[in-house]
C-alpha cells in the first residue's frame, strides 16, 4: 500500500510554454500533498503544501503564479509550471500524506519524479 | 540553526561494514522521526521510521532515537553495495516534515 503515482516521468518542453505535471495517491486518501524541488546534488527544496478544496501554502520565494497548484479530490493533485523557463529545468517531487491513523500516521510517500528541462 | 542536520560528509564504508548516520533537530517537541533513502535520480524512499526513545531495528536497518538529546541515528548493518545512496532524516514538526540535507553513503564491493 501507499503508492503515489507521479506524471509524467520527465518532459522536455519549450521556453515560455506550460509544463503540467499529476501526482496520483493510488490506494490511499491524502488530504495533504507536498511538492519538491530538486537540483542536482542538492537536498529536497518544499515548494508548496497542497491541501485538498483549499488554496495551496507556498514556501518563501516560490512564485505562486508561475507554480499553480490544483489539489482537486483527495487523490489527485496538479503542479503546472507556467511560461516554463531554463532556470526552472529541474526534478520535481510530489508526496502525499496518507488521511487517518495506522500505521501510515504521518508519513509522507513520494511519487517518482518528474525530470523537467527547458530548452 | 537548521530544523534538522545532517553534517557528515560522504560516507564510505567496505562492504560488509556497518553504517553509522546521524542526525539533530531543533524543535524539542517533535515526536515524529523518519529516514528516507534516495537513489541518484530517483525520489525518496521511506525505510525507517520510530516515535519513541531508543532503538527500532527492522531487518539490517536500525534507527535510534534520543529527544533528551535531541538526535536521531540510523545503523546499517552488513552493508550492501545496493545500500549506496543518500540518506534522508526527517523530522515531523510544526504540522509539516522537515528534511535535513542528507548523507551520501558509498558501500565499497
Amino acid at each position: 500500500g501507499a503508492v503515489v503515482s507521479q506524471h509524467p516521468s520527465w518532459v522536455i518542453c519549450k521556453s515560455g510554454t506550460s509544463v503540467k505535471i499529476e501526482c496520483r495517491s493510488l490506494d490511499f486518501q491524502a488530504t495533504t500533498m507536498f511538492w519538491y524541488r530538486q537540483f542536482p546534488k542538492q537536498s529536497l527544496m518544499l515548494m508548496a503544501t497542497s491541501n485538498e478544496g483549499s488554496k495551496a501554502t507556498y514556501e518563501q520565494g516560490v512564485e505562486k503564479d508561475k507554480f499553480l497548484i490544483n489539489h482537486a479530490s483527495l487523490t489527485l493533485s496538479t503542479l503546472t509550471v507556467t511560461s516554463a523557463h531554463p532556470e526552472d529545468s529541474s526534478f520535481y517531487i510530489c508526496s502525499a500524506e496518507p488521511y487517518g491513523t495506522g500505521d501510515l500516521r504521518e508519513k509522507l510517500f513520494f511519487g517518482s519524479g518528474t525530470q523537467l528541462s527547458v530548452l | 540553526q537548521k530544523e534538522v542536520e545532517q553534517n557528515s560528509g560522504p560516507l564510505s564504508v567496505p562492504e560488509g561494514a556497518i553504517a553509522s548516520l546521524n542526525c539533530t533537530y531543533s524543535d524539542r517537541v517533535s515526536q515524529s522521526f523518519f529516514w528516507y533513502r534516495q537513489y541518484s535520480g530517483k525520489s525518496p524512499e521511506l525505510i525507517m521510521s520510530i516515535y519513541s526513545n531508543g532503538d527500532k531495528e527492522d531487518g539490517r536497518f536500525t534507527a535510534q532515537l534520543n529527544k533528551a538529546s535531541q538526535y536521531v541515528s540510523l545503523l546499517i548493518r552488513d552493508s550492501q553495495p545496493s545500500d549506496s545512496a543518500t540518506y534522508l532524516c526527517a523530522v515531523r514538526g510544526n504540522n509539516r516534515l522537515a528534511f535535513g540535507k542528507g548523507n551520501q553513503v558509498v558501500v565499497i564491493p
